[in-house]
């Protein structure tokens, strides 16, 4: 059974940093993309970043671009969100998914989320 | 980037009805589209990839059109189950830019 579970939100101060964790089990870990995507209360989704299988690859949304890192360890099976100068509007659920593995065909596993509240 | 233009925000329909969502892209994106249905406080669920290829498990009452800029979710008799919220979202290269939502509700 695949699984992704998410770790690490939590309460913080604007400007501060978070780094979350999403374990995957149940499949190739090491064959897939990843992304993470996130959903603040009451409002709809938006994606954040991905990585390629080996990490030699990273994108992200505009706004979050030189604040979060991507990483991932094929070891470990965990894919992370290293999250510096945290700012309100990050406030979120974030929610890990499974990405591509050739090619894109949809999100098709996700975890259960882990909500991140920035505020002082 | 691409921007992804969903319609209605908000619907109401009654159990049976046919349903139309759609979605438009900023610019031609080819078939590369996915459309979630998500319930509150749970995860999306995976419906339509491809922009009409229906994901293993998903009811054959949704089916997704269009290619292109346009693109349409259907459910052709909405069943009690399926008053959610429902996004489309767009991965043309690596990039992963969802809709705003579209709410069906009673």
């Amino acid at each position: 059974e695949v699984q992704l579970v998410e770790s690490g939100g939590g309460l913080v101060q604007p400007g501060g940093s978070l780094r979350l964790s999403c374990v995957a089990s149940g499949f190739s870990f090491s064959v897939y993309w990843m992304s993470w995507v996130r959903q603040a209360p009451g409002k709809g989704l938006e994606w954040v970043a991905n990585i390629n299988q080996d990490g030699s690859e990273e994108y992200y949304m505009d706004s979050v671009k030189g604040r979060f890192t991507i990483s991932r360890d094929s070891g470990k099976n965990s894919v992370y969100l290293e999250m510096t100068n945290l700012r309100a509007e990050d406030t979120a659920v974030y929610y890990c998914a499974r990405d591509e593995r050739v090619v894109f065909l949809g999100f098709d596993y996700w975890g259960q989320g882990t909500l991140v509240t920035v505020s002082s | 980037d691409i921007q992804m233009t969903q319609s209605p925000s908000t619907l109401s329909a009654s159990v049976g009805d046919r349903v139309r969502i759609t979605c438009r892209a900023s610019q031609p994106i080819d078939t590369w589209v996915a459309w979630y249905q998500q319930k509150p406080g749970k995860a999306p669920k995976l419906l339509i990839y491809d922009a009409y290829t229906l994901e293993s498990g998903a009811p054959s009452r949704f089916s997704g059109s269009g290619s292109g800029t346009e693109f349409t979710l259907t459910i052709s008799s909405l069943q009690p189950d399926d008053f959610a919220t429902y996004f489309c979202q767009e991965y043309n290269n690596y990039s992963r830019t969802f809709g705003q939502g579209t709410k069906v509700e009673i």
